[in-house]
């Protein structure tokens, strides 16, 4: 199974954006890229997938690297309720194995006010 | 939409007991997951059904764990004769969608936590 590699952690100021970085040098072309996030004492929380081209919707913008090795979640102005853990996940588009989601241990976003 | 709904939230038994829990997803939503989450790392996938049929058992489901969705809406895990391992989140998750398209978002509840003295 193709892998993801994210930091540990990672600080950010209110109010600013966040880039929180994705490593995938193994993926396949029919590999989709999942950002979920998980809050203190909550279940995960999907934010956005993509696959070749860069997404947008309310919660965040996904920007995927022309050789696809790489993605960034953007977070445009950070609150405090950004406060979580973010993990990329990679994942089939269809067939066997395509409906688990494979998570790592992410990074943890600690936003200062 | 009123969300993933897992009870209990909190269950702490004896070592050697057997527990049940339940998750009642979106309701539209035909596709279940149950993962186990331990303290420090991400959810790690058990089980998945498609309506009523359970298609996929991860290795990490051992013969003490048995899971159902017997009418294709709500769906029980069990743990039979719990050991101190099995102490964990327990989280449920559902989505929509076809055998085609596996990229719908999985809606997750808040998870069942056990603990095993």
């Amino acid at each position: 199974d193709a892998k993801t590699t994210q930091p540990n952690s990672m600080e950010s100021n209110e109010e600013e954006p966040v880039h929180l970085p994705c490593n995938h040098s193994t993926i396949s072309g029919t590999d989709y890229i999942h950002w979920y996030r998980q809050l203190p004492s909550q279940g995960p929380e999907y934010v956005i997938h993509g696959l070749t081209s860069n997404v947008n919707n309310r919660m965040a913008s996904l920007a995927i690297a022309e050789d696809r090795k790489s993605s960034t979640l953007i977070l445009h102005r950070a609150t405090l309720r950004d406060a979580a853990v973010y993990y990329c996940i990679l994942r089939l588009h269809s067939g066997a194995g395509s409906y688990q989601l494979t998570f790592g241990k992410g990074t943890k976003l600690s936003v200062i006010p | 939409d009123t969300g993933v709904s897992q009870n209990p939230r909190h269950k702490i038994t004896k070592r050697g007991q057997n527990v049940t829990f339940r998750c009642d997803p979106i309701s539209e939503h035909n596709r279940l997951y149950w993962y186990r989450q331990t303290l420090g790392q991400g959810p790690e996938f058990l089980t998945y059904f498609q309506n009523e049929a359970q298609l996929e058992k991860s290795r990490l489901l051992s013969d003490r764990f048995s899971a159902e969705r017997p009418k294709g809406s709500f769906s029980t895990l069990e743990i039979q004769r719990t050991e101190q391992g099995d102490s964990a989140m327990y989280l449920c998750a559902s989505s929509s969608g076809g055998s085609a398209d596996s990229n719908q978002p999985q809606h997750f509840g808040d998870g069942t936590r056990l603990s095993i003295l």
